[in-house]
């Protein structure tokens, strides 16, 4: 699976977007873009997949950029309960070459703090 | 619906000693998987079942290790006997059936196992 490189932390002010960046330089023309979060004391918790696409749901937006070497998770209005450890995962689409569809390999993540 | 349950949350055990982490899949779902995170380092993949069958179990660190899912409902991972390097916490997570453009796994809770 490419690699990713995440900032170590960022803050963000309650009610105001956070923007997490995530680069996958190396991501191949079948690997999605997925991105996970854990609260503290909690098991992680899946927020979004896209592939080339920008994509929206309830929790966040996902934009990837046209070479798809990078891509940025956008909480809109974050708030205290959003403070976790967010990853970004690359991975091919389930079953190619052997890969387990759920092996999923999870880097040190950004820790977001939410700050009133 | 129910989410993932594992039990025990936290057990505490003497280097030597076995303890058994049982894991409860959301209903219907064939895939499961174990995950842990030991100490300072990052969420490592241990296996994947489908069903009742190991579907990849690259990530089980040695023999010591043993899991099992009869009758493709709950799984038990087995830890015997347990190393002080066991310590840290268990995080199981199950899927639907493996699809395409589905990436969402359901993680537990996970279980915390602390070795003395």
């Amino acid at each position: 699976d490419a690699k990713t490189t995440q900032p170590t932390s960022m803050d963000c002010a309650e009610g105001r977007a956070a923007n997490l960046p995530c680069n996958h330089s190396t991501i191949s023309g079948n690997e999605y873009v997925y991105w996970y979060r854990q609260i503290h004391s909690q098991g992680p918790q899946y927020i979004i997949h896209g592939l080339k696409n920008n994509e929206t749901n309830e929790m966040a937006s996902l934009i990837i950029t046209e070479d798809r070497k990078s891509s940025t998770l956008i909480l809109p209005h974050a708030t205290l309960r959003d403070t976790a450890v967010y990853y970004c995962i690359v991975r091919p689409l389930g079953g190619a070459g052997g890969t387990s569809y759920g092996k999923l390999t999870f880097g040190q993540g950004t820790i977001l703090t939410v700050h009133p | 619906e129910a989410g993932v349950t594992q039990f025990p949350s936290h057990s505490v055990i003497e280097k030597g000693q076995t303890v058994t982490l049982r894991c409860d899949p959301i209903s219907g779902h064939d895939n499961l998987y174990w995950y842990r995170r030991v100490m300072g380092k990052e969420i490592k993949f241990l296996l994947h079942f489908v069903k009742e069958s190991k579907q990849d179990e690259s990530g089980m660190p040695n023999n010591r290790f043993l899991a099992e899912r009869t009758g493709g409902t709950y799984s038990t991972l087995k830890v015997q006997p347990a190393e002080l390097e066991d310590s840290g916490v268990y995080f199981c997570a199950s899927s639907e059936r493996q699809g395409i453009r589905s990436g969402e796994l359901f993680f537990g809770e996970g279980s915390r196992l602390t070795v003395l």
